[in-house]
């Protein structure tokens, strides 16, 4: 049972270069959401998507854009990295009861 | 407006109680959760409360909830090593379930 499953692990940048992080689950939830988490100041939410077809932006969106390419997968590229966007990146699905699940993360270093 | 809050730290003897404190600013919030990160790993769910509720208890942990101050607090009881870790508060915004915004979150360490 993977859950939550997100791409790459980790990743080290140069500034400007673009990059896509990948995200899949398998629980056949309908909303799925992307945030980023950096010291002292929690998870901050990016971008979302209530269900196939649809995304949302968040607090934090610019410098990103998402696909919800079908109900299992949503993705988040960079297009021009900066390294304000060092950060660790958390996918996250949510089932009917409100739940969240969450992927391990991905450490981006943007140098 | 969207704010929640919570201190940085917190350290505590085994066995000890801790209590985590939260305050929120909207309202309109309809579920408040708690969600424990372990290192290295994402967050999982601890426990929640409907916003209707004052308080719900689960094994060691026990929530409160006070809507007028819009303060939730979390309550471990006997606490052990192994629940050290980051414990995030959140609360849902839409009631519907799409929005749910966190915390900066508290560490916790339990020492001997």
């Amino acid at each position: 049972n993977a859950g939550v499953t997100q791409t790459p692990k980790f990743q080290v940048l140069k500034t400007g270069q673009s990059m896509t992080l990948q995200c899949a689950q398998d629980m056949n939830h309908n909303s799925m959401y992307w945030y980023r988490q950096d010291p002292g100041m929690g998870l901050r939410l990016i971008y979302y998507s209530a269900s196939e077809g649809t995304t949302d932006k968040g607090e934090v969106p610019n410098g990103y854009n998402v696909s919800r390419l079908n109900k299992r997968e949503f993705s988040l590229r960079l297009e021009s990295a900066a390294p304000s966007q060092t950060s660790v990146y958390f996918c996250a699905s949510r089932d009917g009861t409100g739940e969240l699940f969450f992927g391990e993360g991905s450490r981006l270093t943007v140098l | 407006g969207e704010d929640v809050e919570q201190s940085l730290f917190l350290s505590v003897r085994e066995g000890d109680s801790s209590v985590i404190n939260c305050t929120y600013t909207d309202s309109s919030s309809t579920y408040l959760y708690w969600y424990k990160q372990e290192p290295g790993a994402g967050l999982q769910l601890l426990t929640y409360i409907f916003s209707n509720m004052d308080m719900k208890q689960d094994q060691r942990l026990t929530v409160l909830l006070n809507k007028k101050d819009k303060h939730l607090s979390l309550r471990i009881a006997d606490t052990q090593t192994g629940d050290s870790a980051i414990y995030f508060c959140a609360e849902d915004l839409s009631g519907g379930y799409n929005k749910l915004i966190f915390g900066a979150g508290t560490r916790l360490a339990v020492h001997p």
